[in-house]
């Protein structure tokens, strides 16, 4: 089955800075990843997803690539806000999303 | 409803008692996933549905772990003989599938078992 790494498990970042959160998968036939973000108590929900048939997608701060050959896919978080402060979730599959195991985001004011 | 809904939120049984959980997805989602979170840990994933056939149980940890979906729409997720390490959050999560891709996953709030 899939398996999805992710790095780092901890980030802390100034706010304004950026923070770049790292993912591998192992099964190629995996072609949708999504990330999900998670604050404390909440709900997991989607900030940005992407399709194996795209390198890159751009939401306002937000920020996905993907490289299929080497089976990763990064999300960046430009000018970061202490609102950005959560757990997020990688995840890769088809009908079946595999999870990263989560990366807590601290934003330092 | 507007979201996925959960329940019980909360749960606290003892070893050994059986228990009920279940997940009320968004109408019209044909596909329904359960996946479970322990504590500071990633989503597990248990058991994917599409309609009313669950075509992937291979997350199921044991024999004591079974779900059903009913007429395209509720889930209920038994856990018999309940161990303490069966503790964790339990979320629920439904999708729209279409022409064979899987579509945004909507999570409910989860029902979070504690095992004494």
């Amino acid at each position: 089955g899939e398996n999805v790494e992710q790095h780092p498990s901890t980030l802390s970042v100034q706010e304004g800075d950026s923070a770049v959160i790292k993912c591998t998968y192992s099964d190629s036939a995996s072609n949708y990843f999504p990330w999900y973000k998670q604050e404390l108590g909440k709900r997991p929900q989607l900030i940005i997803d992407i399709r194996s048939n795209v390198g890159e997608k751009k939401d306002q701060r937000i920020a996905v690539t993907l490289n299929k050959t080497a089976k990763h896919f990064s999300l960046h978080i430009t000018e970061t806000q202490p609102e950005d402060s959560a757990v997020y979730f990688c995840a890769a599959g088809d009908y079946k999303l595999s999870f990263g195991a989560g990366t807590t985001v601290t934003v330092r004011a | 409803g507007a979201g996925v809904s959960q329940s019980p939120s909360n749960k606290v049984t003892e070893k050994g008692k059986d228990v009920e959980l279940r997940c009320d997805p968004i109408s019209g989602h044909t596909a329904l996933y359960w996946y479970r979170q322990s504590l500071g840990q990633g989503l597990e994933f248990l058991i994917y549905f599409q309609g009313n056939s669950a075509p992937d149980k291979s997350g199921l940890p044991s024999d004591r772990f079974s779900a059903e979906r009913t007429g395209g729409s509720v889930s209920t997720l038994t856990i018999q003989r309940t161990q303490q390490e069966d503790s964790a959050v339990y979320l629920c999560a439904s999708s729209f599938r279409a022409g064979g891709k899987t579509g945004e996953l909507f999570f409910g709030e989860g029902s979070r078992l504690t095992v004494l």
